[in-house]
């Protein structure tokens, strides 16, 4: 167990469904990263978060909400999805905050996402 | 959790034979590099990891090499065992970069 827990493990939502999904770390990190790993492609890191401020947004559609609301906690809501946005979501965690450790991610199961 | 679909390349070897899995990078500024591995229905878990003033680095049955001239990466696994069947990746950063840059991945399959 990595200490990062991601829910649901699976999710499967139509086009006009909102949806969310939710990652906890345990591991006293201050950096939290979502990531997207899809069938076509390698690791595509999605957004970064460090003492709950977004620091990154890798050019992700606004149909990707993210949300921070303390360091333990990321979230990703959803909303009007296309068949292609279905992938792995990974979260992710590091030390971050002051001491700029972001190297280290731990990361957690990911959420199987099937867009109808 | 597997890149199903993409065609990653695919090392194939024996039980109890060494494996090298290699990874290019393009980035000559990156100064930390990681090795992970994932397993299906998983996410990625650290394996090792190494910086830029070494050229290797070794774990328990892992070993990584960098060669910073050809930007060049590899993970040796000694005795590969049934178990370590994952697609592993390699991983870089540059200081100050908040975020790590993943290659694609390499298909590990361990005949018994």
């Amino acid at each position: 167990e990595t200490g990062v827990t991601q829910t649901p493990r699976h999710l499967v939502m139509g086009m006009t469904n909102k949806k969310s999904l939710k990652c906890e770390q345990h591991l006293g990190h201050n950096a939290m990263y979502w990531y997207k790993q899809s069938a076509k492609k390698p690791l595509e890191l999605m957004f970064v978060y460090n003492f709950k401020e977004q620091t990154e947004n890798n050019s992700v559609p606004s149909r990707f909400s993210p949300e921070c609301p303390n360091s333990s906690h990321l979230f990703l809501h959803l909303h009007t999805l296309q068949p292609e946005d279905s992938a792995l979501y990974l979260c992710a965690s590091s030390q971050g905050g002051l001491s700029g450790i972001y190297n280290e991610q731990f990361f957690g199961p990911g959420t199987r996402l099937t867009v109808l | 959790g597997e890149s199903v679909g993409l065609h990653l390349p695919t090392l194939s070897v024996q039980e109890g034979d060494n494996s090298i899995i290699n990874c290019a990078y393009s980035n000559s500024a990156s100064d930390y590099f990681i090795w992970y591995k994932q397993e299906s229905g998983k996410g990625p878990q650290f394996i090792i990891d190494i910086r830029s003033n070494m050229d290797k680095r070794q774990g328990q049955r892992v070993t990584v090499l960098l060669n910073k001239t050809v930007k060049h990466l590899s993970l040796q696994i000694a005795a590969t065992q049934p178990g370590d069947s994952a697609v592993y990746f390699c991983a870089e950063n540059e200081t100050g970069r908040r975020a790590l840059t993943f290659g694609s991945g390499t298909r590990l399959q361990v005949q018994p």
